[in-house]
């Protein structure tokens, strides 16, 4: 899986399967993480977050798990829609937001 | 509306010439930061502000040079000493850099050195 520090460059699903989106921090003290959207040449959109006091967040078609034994993130996206497409980044919150180098999920029809 | 602006989109220069890239918002957020982003990459830290007339180096400072005047802007200049410059940058902001809040962003400056 991708990691704030290693690249897993492209995730391919079918449209309508559940998406899984893994990222590895590296840092114990990180307290706060966020997953951003990226679409081509745009800025990247705030998905979701989650704190360190919690292992998971739900929000709309999107979950976040936070494994904090592990130091392991993941997003999930339920029935993937071809609007899914994009690079997923993982961002973790020490001094500033340090940011995985993104995940590019292809939905296959 | 409210939102955080990026200008130029697409800024060409000639090697050697500094040039400034613009970002502005009106969200009232105290934190600025600027990202670089080459392709296939995530995002490096350059330069980031808490608060006006203060900013710190990120992970990439070198060739990089910033001011923070106004609580509503923070322009990046990338000067000459930059031996890579072309890249994507992206300019965020947020309500505190020590608060659990995420950072929006822009949309981005393609910058390109010839």
């Amino acid at each position: 899986g991708e990691s704030v520090g290693l690249h897993l460059p492209t995730l391919s699903v079918q449209e309508g399967d559940n998406s899984i989106i893994n990222c590895a921090y590296s840092n114990s003290a990180s307290d706060y993480f966020i997953w951003y959207k990226q679409e081509s040449g745009k800025g990247p959109q705030f998905i979701i977050d989650i704190r360190s006091n919690m292992d998971k967040r739900q929000g709309q078609r999107v979950t976040v798990l936070l494994n904090k034994t592990v130091k392991h993130l993941s997003l999930q996206i339920a029935a993937t829609q071809p609007g899914d497409s994009a690079v997923y980044f993982c961002a973790e919150r020490k001094n500033g937001l340090t940011f995985g180098k993104g995940t590019h999920l292809i939905i296959q029809p | 509306d409210g939102g955080i602006t990026q200008s130029p989109k697409y800024l060409f220069r000639k090697e050697g010439q500094n040039v400034t890239l613009s970002c502005e918002q009106n969200l009232n957020h105290d934190a600025m930061y600027w990202y670089r982003q080459d392709p296939g990459q995530g995002l490096r830290l350059i330069y980031y502000s808490q608060i006006v007339n203060d900013f710190q180096k990120g992970d990439i400072a070198e060739g990089y040079s910033v001011s923070r005047e106004k609580k509503e802007s923070f322009p990046l200049t990338v000067t000459s000493a930059q031996k890579n410059p072309t890249a994507f940058y992206l300019c965020a902001s947020s309500w505190g850099r020590e608060l659990n809040t995420e950072a929006f962003f822009g949309q981005g400056t393609r910058l390109t050195v010839v």
